[in-house]
């Protein structure tokens, strides 16, 4: 059964860089039918989409954010990354990782990392 | 805002039938993915593409659409369905827009 599962620091200065990796367990990130997606969830409110990326490298962003974030993909170790720069209060959220699938008019995310909570506080 | 608009509350009785509705503009040419999550938890897929359920997911959830409306139904909604509901569609400019959310009580 896949599994996915975020890790890095939950606590993060303003201005400076948050980084996550979501380790996949239980099936391959060089699935070439799958993307891998980073979404996030302020306090209290909905979920959000930032971008995810091909095990190939492609990679498509959230344009509100396309200017701070990069998501790599490390094959040999199934993981990928989010680094999110220059954040501020306003990025405090529950960071989840998923698999995505974009197929013609399908699309999905499925499954979910438990998530990583993460507040920028200096 | 959203691209995406969902009632922010719905309410149903234990054992009735309760629709959740998604409208926006990209429901014309995408389908909507229909996600739970409970209080603490991560968001769990319950219906994608016309009308699937992943496995391990009760067949009492449904969906459909129709122009650009998408529908999430519960027949027979039980206490453990309580949650907030959140449907999720890309768009043809390349975003990938979520609902708002809807919170269902099961009274």
């Amino acid at each position: 059964q896949l599994q996915l599962h975020e890790s890095g620091p939950g606590l993060v200065k303003p201005s400076e860089t948050l980084s996550l990796t979501c380790l996949v367990s239980g099936g391959s990130i060089s699935n070439t039918i799958y993307y891998w997606a980073w979404l996030r969830q302020p306090p209290g409110k909905g979920l959000e989409w930032l971008g995810h990326i091909y095990f190939g490298g492609r990679t498509f962003y959230n344009s509100a954010l396309k200017s701070r974030l990069t998501i790599s993909v490390d094959t040999s170790k199934n993981q990928f990354s989010l680094n999110l720069n220059s954040v501020t209060a306003a990025d405090t959220a529950m960071y989840f990782c998923a698999r995505h699938k974009s197929l013609a008019r399908e699309n999905w995310f499925d499954p979910w990392g438990q998530g990583a909570q993460v507040t920028v506080s200096s | 805002s959203s691209k995406l608009t969902q009632d922010p509350a719905v309410s149903v009785a234990l054992g009735q039938t309760v629709r959740i509705t998604c409208q926006g503009d990209s429901l014309r040419n995408y389908y909507v993915s229909w996600y739970q999550q409970k209080p603490g938890q991560a968001p769990v897929l319950v219906i994608y593409g016309k009308n699937n359920r992943p496995p391990g997911i009760p067949d009492r959830f449904s969906g459909s659409s129709s122009g650009n409306t998408a529908s999430l139904t519960i027949s027979g909604a039980q206490a453990e369905d309580e949650g907030d509901y959140y449907c999720y569609s890309r768009d043809s400019s390349g975003d990938h827009p979520f609902g708002g959310g809807t919170k269902l009580t099961v009274l």
